[in-house]
């Protein structure tokens, strides 16, 4: 059991816009940075957000992210096959002194 | 640009000590950066193992921290992950990875298994 909760699956057609959410609680998501990475079958994560709402250098603006109040979404516009992938949501936990992920969406471009 | 490159053994006997080595290329350990472990089990989602910074401070998870050790050799450029007492429970992928809580950089994995 993940300590921020994600939705197993999500799916959309080519081209939609596609929402992940990721719902934690004060002591992780309520009071520290959120992080969003992408990982494509058989390879190491990507980071896509981080610090709620930054994109790395080389990121599209089709991902974007968000956070209000325990909870966070990663939205992804012009959704494309190569977009397939599962996505993780992770920030600190205060409590728990220790990093902590979600449990990860799976991603399907129909 | 930063990479980082995981090494060590792919087979750990049960009750054995995984041992693992991240080498860091295109820059210094000694950056103003922490070094991240993470894990992955086949099929499931990341586990958070620990980080260290330059100067040695460590962070572990709390749920392995009993089992964990990481260090970092400026010397040669590169920090390294033990875990103890393994069980199949550990078996899984890897990552060792640059940053703390936003890893920007990862290495590309490895996949240890525990089996006798």
């Amino acid at each position: 059991q993940s300590v921020l909760t994600q939705p197993p699956s999500v799916s959309a057609a080519p081209g939609q816009k596609v929402t992940i959410s990721c719902s934690g609680s004060s002591s992780n998501i309520g009071n520290n940075y959120v992080s969003w990475y992408q990982q494509l079958p058989g390879t190491a994560p990507k980071l896509l957000i981080y610090d709620n709402n930054k994109r790395p250098s080389g990121i599209p603006d089709r991902f974007s992210g968000s956070k209000s109040g325990t909870s966070a979404t990663l939205g992804i516009t012009g959704l494309q096959t190569g977009d397939e992938a599962d996505y993780y949501c992770g920030t600190w936990d205060s409590s728990l002194s220790a990093e902590v992920f979600g449990g990860g969406t799976k991603l399907t471009v129909l | 640009q930063v990479q980082l490159q995981e090494s060590g053994p792919g087979l750990v006997k049960p009750s054995g000590t995984l041992s693992l080595t991240c080498a860091v290329s295109g820059g210094s350990i000694s950056s103003s950066n922490w070094w991240s472990w993470v894990r992955q089990p086949p099929g499931k989602g990341l586990e958070w193992i620990g980080e260290i910074y330059h100067s040695g401070s460590t962070n572990y998870n709390p749920s392995l921290k009993s089992r964990v050790t990481i260090s970092v050799d400026k010397s040669k450029n590169q920090f390294s992950l033990k875990l103890s007492s393994v069980t199949a429970a550990d078996t899984a992928v890897y990552y060792c990875a640059r940053g703390s809580t936003s890893h920007a950089t990862w290495g590309q994995g490895t996949l240890v298994t525990v089996s006798s």
